[in-house]
């Protein structure tokens, strides 16, 4: 079993459709969990961030943490073209970036 | 705009050559990191240097190398190329100490093709 999984999608939904993104894992210890947004040939750019459980909110998206399921989501409402992208998560005992954890990533076309 | 230049942004080669890839990290982020990424692998930490030194290692092979200059820019040497490492090299810098907030600062990645 990975230490994280993520749908690989490819995930196709029209515009303006609420999109549910999750991850799994494994390491029940991890506290810090983040979303990444990769364009197509653009590095990743960090666009939530969370510590420990709960709701995140930040315009169109909100991220989620269940530890007691190690379940993470990122909703995005009012999905738009430009939100075309893959979505990465990524989790970590802390905040040091040699120890994130990147899942691999689920691949998103929104339709106009 | 990261921040974070890497260059090449393309680069072909044949199996058993060497490549180097260079990174310059956000301005004032003493660390930088290097991430393999590839469509079955996801993204995989390779090396983190801070301040010229080898801070943590990842799933680096032996044929990789990598080091942080004093003026903080780094190479990461890859050599006795095999098919295996074509992949996207990304590398990312974070601030430091109690500027650090955990984000990642990736540049746009060296994509590298072995022949």
């Amino acid at each position: 079993q990975k230490e994280v999984e993520q749908d690989p999608g490819p995930l196709s939904v029209p515009e303006g459709a609420i999109v549910s993104l999750n991850c799994t894992y494994s390491n029940s210890a991890f506290q810090y969990f983040m979303w990444y947004r990769q364009y197509s040939r653009k590095g990743p750019e960090l666009l939530m961030y969370t510590y420990s459980s709960g709701n995140k909110e930040d315009g169109r998206f909100t991220a989620q943490v269940d530890k007691s399921s190690k379940y993470i989501s990122l909703f995005i409402r009012d999905s738009q073209p430009s939100d075309s992208a893959t979505y990465l998560c990524a989790m970590s005992l802390d905040n040091y970036g040699q120890n994130f954890v990147f899942g691999p990533g689920t691949r998103l076309s929104v339709l106009p | 705009d990261s921040g974070v230049t890497q260059t090449p942004k393309h680069l072909i080669t044949a199996t058993g050559q060497r490549v180097t890839l260079r990174c310059s990290p956000r301005s004032g982020d003493l660390s930088v990191y290097w991430y393999q990424q590839s469509l079955d692998q996801g993204l995989q930490f390779l090396i983190q240097y801070y301040n010229g030194e080898e801070r943590a290692k990842g799933n680096i092979l032996e044929r990789f190398s990598a080091q942080q200059f004093p003026d903080l820019h780094s190479e990461l040497n890859l050599s006795s190329l095999e098919l295996g490492d074509s992949a996207l090299y990304f590398c990312a810098s974070s601030a430091t100490g109690v500027l650090n907030t955990g984000e990642l600062f990736f540049g746009e990645g060296s994509r590298l093709t072995v022949l």
